[in-house]
């Protein structure tokens, strides 16, 4: 089955900086990407998502990268602010998008802390 | 977009004990998706449930431990038997419709 890596576990950036936050996964038939981001003691939400006919993605201050060749994708957030700080995680999902179907395999997760 | 309920929000529970989380999704979906978040850890896929026929549990995972009901196409409920300690973690339902939706979490305690 799938298996995703994610990298730093933990990351702290100074209000104002970049952050990045990599992964890796296994299965080269995984064509569909989102990154979650959970807030203390709240349920995980999509923040943005990349699927694998395209190489970057964009929304305001995040963007994700893939390389499907390397297997690995990366979500970016520039100009960082406390609000941003939580855990993120990258996920895959095995055979690609169909419907209401298939399952997410996550990632570890990052905690991010942006301080002020 | 789907609006996912769940209930209990949080338990305590006693050792050896079951206790059923229920799950209702604001509309129709084919699966729903039963995952568990232990402390400080990722979201891990206990099962997917569908309607009119069994389960599919993930490696590590059994029904006996597990047991799932999906009796239309809103609703699921998922028990968890004979609790131990170990079993002390969020559980979420979510359902996909373009993403995945997650519901609040079931936070459980097993004492």
């Amino acid at each position: 089955g799938e298996n995703v890596e994610q990298h730093p576990s933990t990351l702290s950036v100074q209000e104002g900086d970049s952050a990045v936050i990599k992964c890796t996964y296994s299965d080269s038939a995984s064509n569909y990407f989102p990154w979650y981001k959970q807030e203390l003691g709240k349920r995980p939400q999509l923040i943005i998502d990349i699927r694998s006919n395209v190489g970057e993605k964009k929304d305001q201050r995040i963007a994700v990268t893939l390389n499907k060749t390397a297997k690995h994708f990366s979500l970016h957030i520039t100009e960082t602010q406390p609000e941003d700080s939580a855990v993120y995680f990258c996920a895959a999902s095995e055979g690609g998008l169909t419907g209401g179907g298939n399952k997410l395999t996550f990632g570890t997760g990052t905690q991010l802390k942006v301080e002020l | 977009s789907a609006v996912i309920s769940q209930k209990p929000s949080r338990d305590i529970c006693q050792r050896g004990t079951s206790l059923t989380i229920q799950c209702q999704v604001d509309s129709q979906v084919t699966m729903m998706f039963w995952y568990r978040q232990q402390p400080g850890q990722s979201l891990t896929l206990i099962a997917t449930a569908n309607q009119g026929s069994e389960a599919t549990y993930e490696s590590g995972f059994v029904i006996d431990k597990f047991p799932i009901s999906r009796p239309n196409l809103t609703f699921s409920t998922l028990t968890v038997s004979n609790m131990s300690p170990e079993d002390s973690s969020i559980y979420l339902c979510s359902v996909r419709t373009g993403e995945l939706f997650f519901g609040e979490g079931s936070r459980l305690t097993v004492l």
